[in-house]
């Protein structure tokens, strides 16, 4: 167990519905992130918070936005959903910024787009 | 800009064999390196990681890595493979010196232990 918790486990939904993705860090970790995970396209960074605020950017959508809240918890929310959203999506989290700081995965959230 | 490559989808090792799982990276300084492991319908976890120092590096369940900065290369072994070891397992790097403080990962590759 890492520490890291996700909820929901399991999702299912249609397309164009809006659904959000709700992550607890480790005690103690300032850092959030969060992985999208797919057969045709890997593990794929989308977004860091750091301490509430924004850090890092990569291959998100402007359908998904994400926040970090004053307790750390973070939520990924997604949008107009479309059937190629579905995937597995991480949150993973560390102590500090990042760099050489180990980052710790939660178990996940599968997300199916009927 | 950093990137790491693992060349190999699959590897298939019988159990008691050791296994070798490769890895290569690029980055324009130094490299912070790791490994993690995910087991089915499970998150990843971490294996080890190499930052400085001594290039053999030591981590979880018997797994160690070798930081070989002439090849660019970190690939993971472990002297005898257990079946349970069957999972992915994905490489990531970090330019030390980069200005992203997000590593890459790897596409991952599935180790496949035979009884």
């Amino acid at each position: 167990d890492s520490g890291v918790t996700q909820t929901p486990k399991h999702l299912i939904t249609a397309t164009g519905q809006r659904v959000t993705l709700r992550c607890s860090p480790r005690s103690g970790d300032l850092s959030v992130y969060w992985y999208q995970q797919s057969l045709d396209q890997g593990l794929q960074f989308l977004i860091q918070y750091y301490n509430g605020e924004e850090r890092a950017k990569g291959n998100i959508l402007e359908r998904f936005s994400a926040q970090q809240f004053p307790d750390l918890h973070s939520e990924l929310n997604l949008s107009s959903l479309e059937l190629g959203d579905s995937a597995l999506y991480f949150c993973a989290s560390s102590v500090d910024l990042g760099g050489q700081e180990t980052q710790y995965f939660g178990p996940g959230t599968r997300l199916l787009v009927l | 800009a950093q990137s790491v490559a693992q060349p190999e989808d699959q590897v298939n090792v019988a159990e008691g064999n050791p296994l070798t799982v490769k890895c290569t990276y690029s980055v324009s300084g130094n490299p912070y390196l790791f490994w993690y492991v995910q087991y089915p319908n499970r998150g990843l976890q971490f294996l080890l990681k190499y930052i400085t120092g001594d290039n053999l590096v030591k981590g979880s369940y018997g797994f160690e890595a070798e930081f070989n900065k002439s090849q660019t290369s970190f690939h993971l072994k472990k002297p005898s493979a257990l079946v349970s070891d069957s999972a992915l397992y994905f490489c990531a790097v970090r330019d030390r010196y980069g200005g992203s403080y997000i590593p890459t990962f790897g596409r991952g590759t599935s180790l496949i232990v035979h009884p």
